[in-house]
């Protein structure tokens, strides 16, 4: 079975400081593992997902994550944040492509405020 | 080019009626999958459809169901409706390959279902 753990259920930085959100995997295989935001009475937009190739992944608005296997992470970053930034974040898993199927496990998720 | 689209986007419903939910995934998406989103348990995994079959299913009561159309329009359903069935429902499609850089997953804004 495969899990992600979210380690912060809210987060709050000041606007044009860094952001840092975290999640923790397990799984038997080598994932496939992506960043969701959902804003407020909104879907879920997809930020940028990992597949085994390069490690360290850019998104869209500026976001980026690094897989790093060794500690089974997948944190998202931004340099800077902006207030539009503030929305709910999902790291999520899923079986790698050749598996044919596309069945998502989701954290229960990030709360990101910003602070003007 | 149209996102995944998901009719209606709002409804009441009371305990004991049955719900169908629709959505039209994106031009050429051929997988759809469906989800719940309640405060309590988070983003769940329902089922997943591909070329008219279920693939997948996830660990919810037989009175929600679901099936997929030859023009990859998805419906589901709930019967016999009970409070906790009230959430948000997400619809996602994909063009699915097991290529090595995997799937694009995207969801539409959902549809909220409120059952008094």
């Amino acid at each position: 079975a495969q899990s992600v753990t979210q380690l912060d259920s809210h987060v709050s930085v000041s606007e044009g400081t860094p952001v840092l959100l975290r999640c923790n995997y397990s799984s038997s295989y080598s994932p496939s593992l992506f960043w969701y935001v959902q804003h407020p009475n909104k879907g879920l937009q997809l930020l940028l997902k990992y597949t085994s190739a390069a490690t360290l992944v850019k998104g869209i608005n500026g976001f980026e994550a690094e897989f790093k296997k060794s500690e089974t992470s997948f944190h998202l970053t931004k340099p800077s944040a902006h207030m539009s930034d503030a929305a709910e974040y999902f790291c999520v898993v899923s079986d790698p492509p050749n598996f044919g199927n596309e069945k998502l496990t989701f954290g229960t998720g990030t709360r990101l405020t910003i602070i003007p | 080019k149209a996102g995944v689209t998901q009719t209606p986007r709002y409804l009441i419903k009371t305990r004991g009626q049955q719900v169908t939910l629709s959505c039209s995934p994106i031009s050429g998406h051929r997988s759809v999958s469906w989800y719940q989103q309640t405060p309590g348990q988070g983003l769940q995994f329902l089922f997943e459809y591909f070329s008219e079959t279920q693939r997948n299913k996830g660990n919810f009561p037989g009175r929600f169901s679901g099936r997929q159309f030859s023009n990859s329009r998805s419906e589901m359903n709930v019967s016999t409706l009970e409070l906790g069935d009230s959430a948000l429902y997400l619809c996602a499609s994909s063009l699915y390959t097991t290529g090595p850089s995997g799937n694009t997953i995207y969801f539409g804004e959902g549809s909220w279902l409120t059952v008094v």
